[in-house]
């Protein structure tokens, strides 16, 4: 049962544009979500994260927005650039245990010139 | 120093070899992970530590053993392992409590 969704296995984006990259979750209990970028044969980077009392976290180039009624967050990233290219994971925690992040299936963001 | 290294990077092990996986961070974080990530598919939890006791086991196979031998150090000891439990083995620790983990590189584990 994968509680954390993402249904766009990949995305490819022209440089200077817009990314917006989706992610969907069934468990009403989770209250914080965090986005993780990896590249091959690296560790997930942390890149942004919002709690579920908010709707809207911005960093930089980067802003995730949660749509609690519908169980869905998104990650903008405005402009693109290609070294944005790499596999981008949500990941949702919450409930009984803080320390248990339950990941998404990952989009692989294309950046290209 | 907002590391968190593993060694070793590459490991080849037979199934009836016993070695082990070793994570470092000097963050002060007093939770520590290990997961387990296959080709095209997310990390998978496998062990939490915090405050160097055991907090976490998703039911995983005896055949791996966790310790924390301090709080800045995580081990992953493996015996008898499966050709199916080749994997990136990933270790992250965090502020226990709060929710960011960070992650080492991984250890890319090939069971022979």
């Amino acid at each position: 049962d994968q509680q954390v969704k993402q249904n766009s296995p990949s995305l490819s984006v022209q440089e200077g544009r817009i990314s917006i990259l989706n992610c969907d979750y069934t468990n009403s209990m989770f209250d914080y979500f965090l986005w993780y970028k990896k590249y091959p044969a690296e560790g997930p980077t942390f890149l942004i994260s919002i709690s579920s009392i908010k709707d809207k976290n911005e960093d930089g180039r980067f802003t995730v927005f949660l749509n609690k009624s519908a169980k869905h967050l998104s990650l903008h990233i405005v402009p693109s650039q290609p070294g944005d290219s790499a596999v981008y994971f949500c990941a949702a925690s919450g409930g009984y245990n803080t320390d248990k992040l339950i990941f998404g299936t990952g989009t692989r963001l294309q950046v290209f010139p | 120093d907002t590391e968190v290294t593993q060694t070793p990077k590459h490991l080849v092990m037979g199934m009836t070899n016993k070695k082990s996986l070793k994570c470092e961070q000097h963050m002060g974080h007093r939770a520590m992970y290990w997961y387990k990530q296959k080709a095209k598919k997310p990390p998978e939890l496998m062990f939490v530590y915090s405050y160097e006791k055991l907090s976490i086991n998703e039911s995983v196979p005896s055949r791996f053993s966790p310790e924390c031998p301090n709080s800045s150090l995580l081990n992953l000891h493996l015996h008898a392992l499966q050709p199916e439990d080749s994997a990136l083995y990933l270790c992250a620790s965090g502020t226990s409590g709060d929710y960011e983990q960070y992650f080492g590189p991984g250890t890319r584990l090939t069971v022979t």
